[in-house]
């Protein structure tokens, strides 16, 4: 089974904090994704990567960065936490090929204060 | 503009009472159109995925269908515990490997 795991369900921070969300995948996918999901709006793609060390921009990349320094592992970075980005954060993996499912993990429940 | 809706947006059934939920999109060169469950404070669940027109899909009481323009998931003699929202998800020709999401159907079964 594809797993995917997310380093915290839970996390508080204030504004103004640098706050790292981090995503491992246990089935060697190429491809990663970072989304949002807020009431009404649902789920918004911030940033994928396709390859170790490539990044692309998606639907709402502003005030986030990403690093994927190693296949299994993304990282997603508020530079400067604000409190409109209180939001469920969920990383997803898929295998290379276009058009292939994504695989989701459990989500971080971030609230910023 | 919506590319993907989904309606109801909310749906309430009796248990046993078969009901179908709605994806429909405006986009054209679909690569793909997928189905997620999703359990409250949980990640999304994949269910299938459906490449082309005239397509099916079947799990335990979900059958998925695909026409051009949408899609169905009918939920045969639902029980509560297939309670949750269900997403529908699009790839388009142009789109790379993002998917676009609709904004999902809330199912509650009652006993």
């Amino acid at each position: 089974d594809v797993k995917v795991t997310q380093s915290s369900r839970y996390l508080v921070k204030r504004t103004g904090e640098k706050v790292f969300l981090e995503c491992v995948q246990d089935m060697d996918h190429e491809n990663m994704f970072w989304y949002r999901q807020d009431p009404g709006l649902g789920l918004r793609l911030i940033y994928f990567s396709y390859d170790v060390k490539m990044k692309e921009k998606g639907d709402i990349p502003e005030g986030y960065s990403v690093s994927r320094e190693k296949k299994e592992r993304f990282s997603l970075i508020l530079e400067s936490a604000s409190t409109n980005q209180t939001s469920m954060y969920l990383c997803a993996s898929s295998l290379g090929p276009p058009g292939r499912e994504q695989y989701f993990g459990p989500g971080t429940r971030l609230t910023v204060t | 503009e919506d590319q993907v809706t989904q309606s109801p947006e909310a749906l309430r059934l009796q248990e046993g009472e078969s009901s179908s939920l709605n994806c429909s999109y405006t986009v054209s060169g679909l690569r793909g159109l997928f189905w997620y469950r999703q359990d409250p404070g949980k990640g999304p669940e994949f269910l299938f995925t459906l490449y082309s027109a005239g397509e099916e899909k079947e799990k335990e009481r979900l059958k998925a269908t695909l026409t051009k323009k949408e899609s169905f998931l009918h939920i045969t003699a639902p029980k509560p515990e297939d309670s949750a929202t269900y997403l529908c998800a699009v790839r388009m020709n142009q789109a790379g490997t993002a998917l676009i999401f609709g904004k999902g159907t809330t199912l509650s079964v009652s006993s």
